[in-house]
């Protein structure tokens, strides 16, 4: 079974201020990563995905992401955070067969000081 | 194109009390989802259609049951609420055939049984 941790269950930050949202998954087969953002009082959207090839993916409103094999990690990061980025952002993965379900991490809530 | 959707936006219930979530998708996709949101928790999902005419259990599939009525829609039964049913529930599609495709989410559906 696979499973996805995010260290941080919460994330201040200033307005301009570099960001980190650590997440680390476990899981016996090869698998598929993704981040999600989730606005206030909105539904879920792809932020990013790795698939394959180069362990860095750049994705919508600025963030990337480094996928680390032998760490198990996929740690999501912006350079200069705006008021817009406050959202909670979720991690989650999925094997290459079977089923198509993702399992997801517990959440970062990301608050941007001015 | 109006992606997923999902009514009611908020309900209240009664314990004991039976209601339908609805969803439904205009992208032609042969997946469908439902997952529940609970604070630090992530998304859970629920049950899972990964074609018309077929449906699975997920992670927390007990009080609930579904129905895939037809490709584009999916609905999910409480047939008698309990307060630990509470929670956010999100709909969401994807593509068939390939793991790596995204998931599409509907805006979601705010229940409290009280």
């Amino acid at each position: 079974a696979q499973s996805v941790t995010q260290l941080d269950s919460q994330v201040p930050v200033f307005e301009e201020a570099p960001v980190e949202l650590r997440c680390n998954y476990s899981s016996s087969v090869s698998v598929y990563l993704f981040w999600y953002v989730q606005y206030p009082n909105q539904g879920l959207q792809l932020l990013l995905k790795y698939l394959s090839g180069s362990t860095l993916v750049k994705g919508i409103n600025g963030f990337e992401a480094e996928f680390n094999k032998s760490q198990t990690s996929f740690h999501l990061r912006k350079p200069s955070v705006h008021i817009s980025d406050t959202a909670e952002y979720f991690c989650a993965v999925r094997t290459f067969q079977g089923a198509q379900k993702l399992v997801f991490g517990q959440g970062t809530r990301l608050t941007i000081n001015p | 194109n109006a992606g997923v959707t999902q009514t009611p936006k908020f309900q209240v219930l009664k314990t004991g009390q039976s209601m339908t979530l609805q969803c439904a998708q205009d992208m032609n996709h042969n997946s469908m989802y439902w997952y529940r949101q609970d604070p630090g928790m992530g998304l859970r999902l629920i049950y899972y259609s990964a074609s018309e005419g077929t449906t699975d259990k997920g992670e927390v599939p007990n009080g609930y049951n579904v129905s895939r009525l037809n490709k584009r829609e999916f609905s999910l039964r409480l047939e008698s609420a309990a307060p630990s049913q509470t929670s956010v529930y999100f709909c969401a599609s994807s593509p068939q055939g390939q793991s790596y495709n995204e998931q599409f989410f509907g805006p979601g559906t705010r229940l409290t049984v009280l």
